[in-house]
């Protein structure tokens, strides 16, 4: 079975650049995270969907980040602009859905904000 | 107060003692536990589950729950150096959409 994929793997972008992030969840899986991962801290979850609807984006800076789960499969989350503070690993995790259901996460995507 | 707290500083252990990790959660009405492994540059893999008081033994890993206390520990016995990885605990609010909540996470070395 394949895991979660992500792309790009490493991006280096300017302050106030705008950058994409990609993510195909595993087959099946109904529900689609998005994950900020800044270094030494644990996860911080950014936004949750179901299927193709938003369950959860309430530490989503809805100023610059952006996310879309058009077909309920892939989704892409963007930030624009981007600020120094974003640079962190960007990690998406996918599910069955339910309320206690294994998370499996993807390689994650590094952003360095110059 | 953070909801999931991981206060301990890096952890050395030698090789095959037992390596043991607390973390405490803030939210009372928590419902599920879970102990992730990450290697350095990789992502977080789920090692540990536990949703009833008590402990939970898998392997060389046995997770224990105490909700009274609101604590979840995470043992390793026998630890070998493909244990040397950060730890996070992660909590599931109760009413929360599969929403996770994660600790800072800790880290262990195991020394040969």
């Amino acid at each position: 079975e394949a895991g979660v994929a992500q792309s790009p793997r490493y991006k280096i972008i300017e302050k106030r650049q705008s950058v994409a992030f990609w993510c195909n969840p595993i087959s099946g899986h109904a529900t689609l995270y998005w994950y900020q991962q800044i270094l030494g801290q644990g996860p911080k979850l950014l936004i949750q969907f179901q299927n193709n609807g938003v369950v959860d984006d309430s530490q989503l800076p809805k100023d610059r980040f952006s996310a879309e789960r058009l077909k309920g499969v892939d989704s892409t989350l963007k930030i624009q602009p981007a600020k120094l503070e974003d640079s962190a690993v960007y990690l998406c995790a996918s599910s069955l859905a339910g309320a206690v259901d294994t998370q499996y996460f993807g390689p994650g995507t590094r952003l360095t904000v110059l | 107060q953070k909801e999931v707290e991981q206060n301990s500083g890096p952890l050395s252990v030698p090789e095959g003692a037992i390596a043991s990790l607390n973390c405490t959660y803030s939210d009372r009405g928590s419902q599920s536990f879970f102990w992730y492994r990450q290697y350095s540059g990789k992502s977080p893999e789920l090692i540990m589950s536990i949703y009833s008081n008590g402990d939970k033994e898998d392997g060389r890993f046995t997770a224990q729950l105490n909700k009274a206390s609101q604590y979840v520990s995470l043992l390793i016995r026998d630890s070998q150096p493909s244990d040397s990885a950060t730890y996070l605990c992660a909590v599931n609010r109760l009413g929360g959409n599969n929403r996770l909540a994660f600790g800072k996470g800790n880290q262990v070395v195991v020394i040969p």
